[in-house]
């Protein structure tokens, strides 16, 4: 299958300041990736869309000022949690489609725990 | 809106036998649907696809039933093994759209 990386896998951060994470899938392109968030125990929350060269696609609820999307390549897309708070802290898992045979795969980066103190 | 139904929380199978997860959906039928298993603190990593027009999709000790008229997904791990123990997640994709994922089912193997 397909892989997508994400980086970094952990990061801590004061609270105020902002985070980036970076997603990429390593051996196709992806016009669109995703964003979620999941809480413990709970399923995945999709945050957004992605799509390369345009505005990303909020779903409702999610402060787009807060979590800014940039999707600059078909290879790479970023979330910036912006002046992060404790509230902020969870694991944020990025996701990209590959079409195979007529259909879209979706494969997901290994996730990043973000926690703010 | 769209509902999706995974059989339990969580289910334990003794190693060797046959695991299988249910996966249900009200309402219209996805273009296709997928499985994904999921580790602690890791993100989920995909399995396998069936489309509305196949009846059954088979990868080494998986398969995947899909059953439009039921409304139903089935998924089996044969010969189960402790290394299987893990979240197992379906998600729905209709059309172009984005995956809908279903609450998801803690599988434990026990040796």
């Amino acid at each position: 299958g397909a892989v997508v990386s994400q980086h970094p896998s952990r990061v801590i951060c004061k609270s105020g300041t902002s985070v980036k994470i970076e997603c990429r899938s390593l051996d196709f392109q992806a016009t669109t990736m995703f964003w979620y968030r999941q809480f413990p125990k709970k399923s995945l929350m999709l945050m957004a869309t992605s799509n390369e060269g345009s505005k990303a696609t909020y779903e409702q609820g999610v402060e787009k000022d807060k979590f800014l999307i940039n999707h600059a390549s078909l290879t790479l897309s970023t979330l910036t949690v912006t002046s992060a708070h404790p509230e902020d802290s969870s694991f944020y898992i990025c996701s990209a489609r590959d079409f195979r045979q007529g259909v879209y795969e979706q494969y997901f980066g290994p996730g990043t725990r973000l926690t703010v103190t | 809106s769209q509902k999706i139904e995974q059989n339990s929380e969580a289910l334990n199978i003794q190693e060797g036998k046959t695991a299988t997860l249910t996966c249900n959906y009200t309402n219209y039928s996805p273009a296709y649907l997928q499985w994904y298993r999921q580790d602690p603190g890791r993100g989920p990593v995909f399995l396998l696809l069936i489309r509305e027009n196949e009846k059954e999709k088979r990868k080494e000790r998986l398969k995947v039933t899909f059953d439009t008229t039921l409304k139903q997904s089935l998924f089996h791990i044969t010969a189960s093994q402790p290394a299987d123990s893990a979240t197992y997640l379906c998600a729905l994709t209709f059309g172009n759209e984005k995956l809908t994922f279903g609450t998801g089912t803690r599988l434990t193997i026990i040796p």
